[in-house]
């Protein structure tokens, strides 16, 4: 069975500092792995996917996410924050193609200080 | 505008009284699911359909119903709600190369 560990519930950085989500996976096969987008009173926006090939992936409003298998992870990260980036983050796994596996993180909440 | 549309946003209702949330999609996708969202527990699936009359139970289907009778419409249905059904549900699809979900705006249902 795959699962989805986000570390830390609530993240908080000053605008313009590194954003760090992390995200850890089980999965018994090569996965599919994604970062979803929350704003308030919306539904989940696709942020970036790795499906395969190249293992850092790049996404939508500058974020990024490297896949390391030997370490299970799939952390989302962000040079420089911007005010606009709170928003509550969900990681999510995939053991196949097929749409009927997706299993979600508990999510991340990111707050932005100005 | 490619979108799934969710019906309604809000709804109140009381314990036992039957209730149908619409879900309809243009883009004319294979899969659909309904998810289930709870404060510190992310996103659960309920129920997934990957084509019309084919669907199957997700992680939380106890008291759901769901059909999937034309490509674009897969409307969750709660025969006799209960409080712990209090959530936020949102309805999502994606294509055969699984790009991806794409999700409807939620619909915030508080059982009383």
């Amino acid at each position: 069975a795959q699962s989805v560990t986000q570390l830390g519930s609530h993240v908080s950085v000053s605008e313009g500092a590194l954003v760090l989500l992390r995200c850890n996976y089980s999965s018994s096969v090569p996965p599919y792995l994604f970062w979803y987008v929350q704003y308030p009173n919306q539904g989940l926006q696709l942020l970036l996917k790795y499906t395969t090939g190249a293992t850092l992936v790049k996404g939508i409003n500058g974020f990024e996410a490297e896949f390391k298998k030997s370490e299970t992870s799939f952390h989302l990260t962000k040079p420089s924050a911007h005010m606009s980036d709170a928003a509550e983050y969900f990681c999510a796994v995939s053991e196949n193609n097929a749409g009927n596996m997706l299993t979600f993180g508990g999510g991340t909440r990111l707050m932005v200080k100005p | 505008e490619a979108q799934v549309t969710q019906n309604p946003r809000y709804l109140i209702t009381v314990t036992g009284k039957k209730l149908t949330v619409t879900c309809s999609q243009n883009m004319n996708h294979e899969y659909m699911s309904w998810y289930r969202q709870d404060p510190g527990l992310g996103l659960r699936q309920i129920y997934y359909s990957m084509n019309v009359e084919v669907t199957d139970k997700g992680d939380v289907p106890e008291g759901y119903k769901v059909s999937r009778k034309e490509k674009r419409n897969f409307p969750l249905i709660l025969e006799s709600p209960s409080p712990n059904q209090t959530s936020l549900y949102f309805c999502a699809s994606t294509d055969r190369g699984f790009n991806g979900y794409t999700f409807g705006s939620g619909t915030r249902l508080t059982v009383v």
